[in-house]
């Protein structure tokens, strides 16, 4: 059975320092993996995903297939980028998405 | 083009009860997902139509059930509502190819409380 794992329930950084978003995955056929953020009071939206291979706002997320990771990293934090992120396997038949239990980012000024 | 949409926002049913949720999709978009959020178990993936068919479900009881319309608008259907299903219900669309998408855009949620 697939499996996400996102190992830090809170993550607390200060402005302008790099960010490192932890995702670790289970599955044995080949996956594809996604980053979803939840900004606080809107709705979960899709950040990136890794086929795309592409960075939005900044952020980016490799997939190490050895490592079974797909850790999301940004050099400089900014404020805005506190919000709820969720690493999230799909893993075809239907669209069906196993999503890790989030990772609360907190950007302190 | 309108996002995602679901009524009601929220609700609160008693125990024994059932209730029914409602979700339109992006207009365009063939395929919709249900999922259950809680503060315990996170998001949990409940079941998936495309085309008036659901193509995959996930670990739930025969409580939670689903259907989709012609015009791609899904409800879903809990039944015999017990205490442990107060959550927030999320409903996903996508376009929707037959191999199926990661690439889903949500809705704001039904928040349910059951008491």
């Amino acid at each position: 059975a697939q499996r996400v794992t996102q190992p830090e329930k809170l993550l607390s950084v200060f402005k302008g320092a790099p960010v490192e978003l932890k995702c670790n995955y289970s599955y044995s056929g080949s996956p594809e993996l996604f980053w979803y953020v939840q900004y606080s009071r809107q709705r979960l939206q899709l950040l990136l995903r890794h086929i795309s291979r592409e960075s939005i706002k900044g952020f980016t997320a490799d997939l190490n297939k050895g490592e079974t990771s797909f850790h999301l990293k940004k050099p400089f934090a900014q404020e805005e980028d506190s919000a709820m992120y969720y690493c999230a396997l799909f893993t075809g038949g239907g669209n069906k998405l196993t999503f890790g239990t989030g990772t609360q980012l907190k950007v302190e000024l | 083009k309108a996002g995602v949409t679901q009524t009601p926002r929220y609700l609160i049913k008693t125990r024994g009860q059932q209730v029914t949720l409602s979700c339109s999709p992006i207009s365009g978009h063939r395929s919709v997902s249900w999922y259950q959020q809680t503060p315990g178990q996170g998001l949990q993936f409940l079941f998936e139509y495309f085309s008036e068919t659901q193509r995959n479900k996930g670990n739930f009881p025969g409580r939670f059930s689903g259907r989709q319309f012609s015009n791609s608008r899904s409800e879903m259907n809990v039944s015999t509502l017990e205490l442990g299903d107060s959550a927030l219900y999320l409903c996903a669309s996508s376009p929707g190819v037959s191999s199926g998408s990661g690439e889903q855009y949500f809705g704001p949620g039904t928040r349910l409380t059951v008491t």
